[in-house]
């Protein structure tokens, strides 16, 4: 079975502009959720998505959205690009939704830098 | 707030060694404690994981000690190895099916 994959790999962008990420999750697994991995804040938690519904959100400004296609692909948005949102950005996809409930098989990651 | 807190944030420990990584949480809603194993370039993967009904669990030369009570929980690596040389995170898991990570441990097993 074909792991997690993320496209790009990696990304250059300037402050302001807007980015998008894409997750392409194992086949048949219905939830997707993204993280954000930095030196100085390790794993943070973004949003998690399943069945095309929004279902957790962590504590991040309104300029990360996100969204999951009829297919569990997903793909995520970050608007008004700031320096701090340099990262790199995980998508881990599970049968039901991670957590207590089933293991989160996480993807390469895309590595976004912004100038 | 960071709600589980991991140390150490870097381990060197020589081959044969035991490497001991150690987590606290805050939040009692927590009830599903995994460990996960990052290499460079690649994304986290899921080497161990425990519930609070057990205060312990071994996967060949990886155990979780739980203590509920303290609120805390560790991994044990017997017999390290230079090819465990990677950067470990402990998680802690609610109701909510999200993942709450430590700020991880960077360990280095030398030769």
């Amino acid at each position: 079975k074909a792991g997690v994959t993320q496209t790009p790999r990696y990304l250059i962008k300037t402050r302001g502009q807007q980015v998008t990420l894409s997750c392409s999750p194992i086949s048949g697994h219905r939830s997707v959720s993204w993280y954000q991995q930095t030196p100085g804040q390790g794993l943070q938690f973004l949003f998690e998505y399943f069945s095309e519904t929004q279902r957790n959100k962590g504590n991040f400004p309104g300029r990360f959205s996100g969204r999951q296609f009829s297919n569990s692909r997903s793909e995520m948005n970050v608007s008004t690009l700031e320096l701090g949102d340099s990262a790199l950005y995980l998508c881990a996809s599970s049968l039901f939704g991670g957590g207590r409930t089933d293991t989160q098989y996480f993807g390469p990651g895309t590595r976004l830098t912004v100038l | 707030q960071q709600q589980v807190k991991q140390s150490p944030q870097s381990l060197i420990v020589q081959k044969g060694g035991i490497s001991i990584i150690n987590c606290a949480y805050e939040n009692t809603a927590f009830d599903y404690f995994p460990w996960y194993q990052q290499f460079p370039g690649k994304g986290p993967a899921l080497l161990i994981a425990i519930r609070p009904d057990v205060s312990e669990k071994k996967e060949g030369r990886f155990t979780i000690s739980f203590n509920k009570s303290a609120k805390q929980f560790s991994l044990h690596i017997m017999d390290s190895q230079p090819g465990d040389s990677a950067t470990y995170f402990c998680a802690a898991g609610d109701a909510g099916n999200m993942l709450t990570f430590g700020g991880g441990t960077r360990l280095m097993v030398k030769p």
